[in-house]
């Protein structure tokens, strides 16, 4: 099975600044299946990027996804209050769905 | 918009067997769906368990395939879990989650529900 490294563990900025997350597979996989998801204390995970690249319904331009192969990133552009949570990139391959272990963006 | 309720006991006894059911509303629950859970011990990241057709065909975490079955009703539009020989382990947030899939597009885990909090102790 693959494994999804992301990094780093924590990551403390300010509003307004720029959020660069990593997400690292232990092999090559298909950016067609890597998704990025948002997650808030008490709430459940949102989808934020499917593809890689492809914002979900509603999600502000802000975010981005880039990558291919073993390395994909997630940017937020202009950090806004309500963005700092915790972040999960995850993999779909071969009938089964690895997470990362999560980013947790916090303000500084 | 479809939404999704998990329910179940929220207090499960060690070496019992913990049983949820998520009820599916106001959406298809056919065709390019699949469905999941997917559990979140506290403090910890998401733990996907498996994910199920409407047909009725289960794909699972291999570390928990011993224990568990996926299953769906599609006359009540529901799916179940059953995760046996449970230890404090097992203690977690167990989330439903709908996977989307459209003309060969992969969209992730799209809609999810609001999760149902289960506790393995005596």
């Amino acid at each position: 099975e693959i494994v999804l490294t992301q990094s780093p563990g924590t990551l403390s900025l300010s509003p307004g600044e720029r959020g660069t997350l990593s997400c690292r597979a232990s092999r090559s996989v298909s950016s067609s299946y890597l998704v990025w998801y948002q997650q808030k204390p008490g709430q459940a995970p949102r989808l934020l990027i499917y593809g890689a690249s492809s914002r979900a319904t509603g999600i502000p331009d802000r975010f981005s996804g880039s990558g291919s192969g073993t390395d994909f990133t997630l940017t937020i552009s202009r950090l806004e209050p309500e963005d700092f949570a915790v972040y999960y990139c995850q993999q779909y391959g071969s009938s089964y769905v690895a997470f990362g272990q999560g980013t947790k963006l916090e303000i500084k | 918009q479809v939404q999704l309720q998990e329910s179940g006991p929220g207090l499960v006894r060690p070496s019992g067997t913990l049983s949820l059911t998520c009820a599916v509303s106001g959406g298809s629950f056919s065709t390019g769906y699949w469905w999941n859970w997917v559990r979140q011990a506290p403090g910890k990241g998401l733990e996907w368990i498996g994910e199920i057709y409407h047909s009725g065909d289960p794909n699972y975490n291999p570390s928990l395939k011993s224990r568990v079955i996926i299953s769906v009703d599609k006359s009540k539009n529901q799916v179940s879990l059953k995760v046996s020989s449970v230890t404090a382990a097992d203690t977690a947030v167990y989330f439903c989650a709908r996977t989307k899939w459209q003309q060969m597009v992969y969209y992730g885990l799209d809609v999810w529900g609001q999760g149902i909090t289960v506790t393995v102790s005596s």
